[in-house]
């Protein structure tokens, strides 16, 4: 079972490049995130699915777009990117709603430059 | 709105030692409570979880932490520390049924032989 995968894991980019990360799950889970991860500041969230088809905001969202066209798939895409976009992605997911279903399943994470 | 509070961005130990790692938290709402670890170069992983059952939660590799309403705090604890605990860990808090999870700003732990 693979669990969470991010591609890539690592990517250098010129300011004002574009780029797509890609995350897949083979859990089933309906809920998806993106997380940046960044030094003294934790994990902060930028965008988050609850559903196929969704998508909403969160902490930190300028800059960056999500889709969810499948259910395993939620993909992160920066349009021009920025040097304040260097951080490590971390992309997770959980089964849904209720107290079983709390527990988040991170990727190994995607560290990304903008020069 | 929710957040969290890690009290000490580095903290070191000596094996065998004590680990106590602090988190305090803010909800509106009665809070589920979560630590995950997270080591070198890879993604985080739970550690343990409240989510208003037993105050004393009891997780892996030996952790527990336990939940104080009083204090606001969900301090994480073992009685003694391995080299294989030194990682970052991350306190984080959801309202009940919530869909997001708000992290604080992490602790990296440091165990020295």
């Amino acid at each position: 079972n693979a669990g969470v995968t991010q591609t890539p894991k690592f990517r250098v980019l010129k300011t004002g490049q574009s780029m797509t990360l890609l995350c897949a799950q083979d859990m089933n889970h309906e809920y998806m995130y993106w997380y940046r991860q960044d030094p003294g500041m934790g994990l902060r969230l930028i965008h988050y699915s609850v559903g196929e088809g969704t998508t909403a905001k969160g902490e930190v969202p300028d800059g960056y777009n999500v889709s969810r066209l499948k259910k395993q798939n939620f993909l992160l895409g920066l349009e021009s990117a920025a040097p304040s976009q260097t951080s490590v992605y971390f992309c997770a997911s959980r089964a849904g709603r209720g107290l079983s279903n709390e527990k988040l399943f991170f990727g190994s994470g995607t560290q990304l430059s903008v020069l | 709105a929710q957040s969290v509070t890690q009290l000490g961005s580095h903290v070191s130990v000596s094996e065998g030692a004590l680990v106590l790692l602090r988190c305090n938290y803010s909800s509106s709402v009665p809070p589920y409570l979560f630590w995950y670890v997270q080591y070198p170069n890879q993604g985080l992983q739970l550690l343990l979880k409240y989510t208003s059952a037993a105050t004393l939660v009891k997780g892996i590799n030996g952790f527990e932490a336990e939940f104080k309403k009083s204090e606001t705090s969900f301090h994480l604890t073992k009685p003694s520390a391995h080299m294989s605990d030194a990682a970052e860990y991350f306190c984080a808090v959801s309202e009940s049924s919530g869909s997001r999870l708000t992290f604080g700003e992490g602790t990296q732990l440091t165990v020295n032989p």
